[in-house]
């Protein structure tokens, strides 16, 4: 049984660019929340996803935008790209508002 | 708004010794508190939760205690071992219907000294 998974690994990115971050979630569960993690910091709620609609969403501008697919994969996308997005994504799923397992994470860079 | 406290920022103990963590959650509608254990490079793993109804839960040498009316819970390591050492993350969630973001604390950095 594959845990949550998710892609790239690493990504370097230039100001003003645009970005897609990947998850799958552990099987079984339906709900994919992403988490933004500053070095030296805890992780930080972006949004929440569950039947395919954004049900909660923390501190984070426009530029911060999802998706829910209907096999409950989950896309994240970051657009004009800042300096200070460089962070590590992490990607968590649960059933419902159950415990949340977390992905590997994608290590984003901006230049 | 939601806030989570978390303290010490570092801890250091010998082995065998004890560990303690200490979070203060600033929402009274919290009632899920969640540990995660972080070593370098690596995903966030939950060691431990507990929920609002309950006041102590044990798993091995781990612990969590929960005080709702202070609204502080704490993580307790007992003959901690230097495979304990890692960045330690308490989260609270005011979790409801099908809904429950995370609001975590800023970390504890454990080092066990063999």
């Amino acid at each position: 049984d594959a845990g949550v998974t998710q892609s790239p690994t690493h990504l370097i990115k230039t100001r003003g660019q645009q970005v897609t971050l990947r998850c799958s979630p552990k099987s079984g569960h339906d709900t994919v929340s992403w988490y933004q993690q500053a070095l030296g910091q805890g992780p930080q709620f972006i949004f929440q996803y569950y039947e395919e609609e954004e049900r909660q969403r923390g501190n984070f501008p426009d530029r911060f935008s999802g998706h829910q697919f209907p096999n409950y994969s989950s896309e994240l996308n970051v657009n004009a790209l800042l300096l200070g997005d460089s962070a590590l994504y992490l990607c968590a799923s649960s059933w419902g508002w159950e415990t949340q397992y977390f992905g590997p994470g994608t290590r984003l860079l901006v230049l | 708004g939601e806030n989570v406290e978390q303290h010490p920022s570092t801890l250091s103990v010998q082995e065998g010794d004890s560990a303690v963590i200490k979070c203060t959650y600033s929402d009274s509608a919290s009632n899920y508190f969640p540990w995660y254990k972080q070593e370098l490079g690596k995903r966030p793993q939950l060691i431990i939760d507990i929920r609002s109804n309950v006041g102590e839960k044990k798993d091995q040498r781990i612990a969590v205690t929960l005080n709702k009316t202070a609204k502080h819970f704490s993580l307790h390591i007992t003959e901690t071992q230097p495979e304990d050492s890692a960045v330690y993350f308490c989260a609270a969630s005011a979790a409801s219907g099908n809904t429950g973001k995370l609001i975590f604390g800023q970390g504890t950095t454990l080092q066990v000294k063999p």
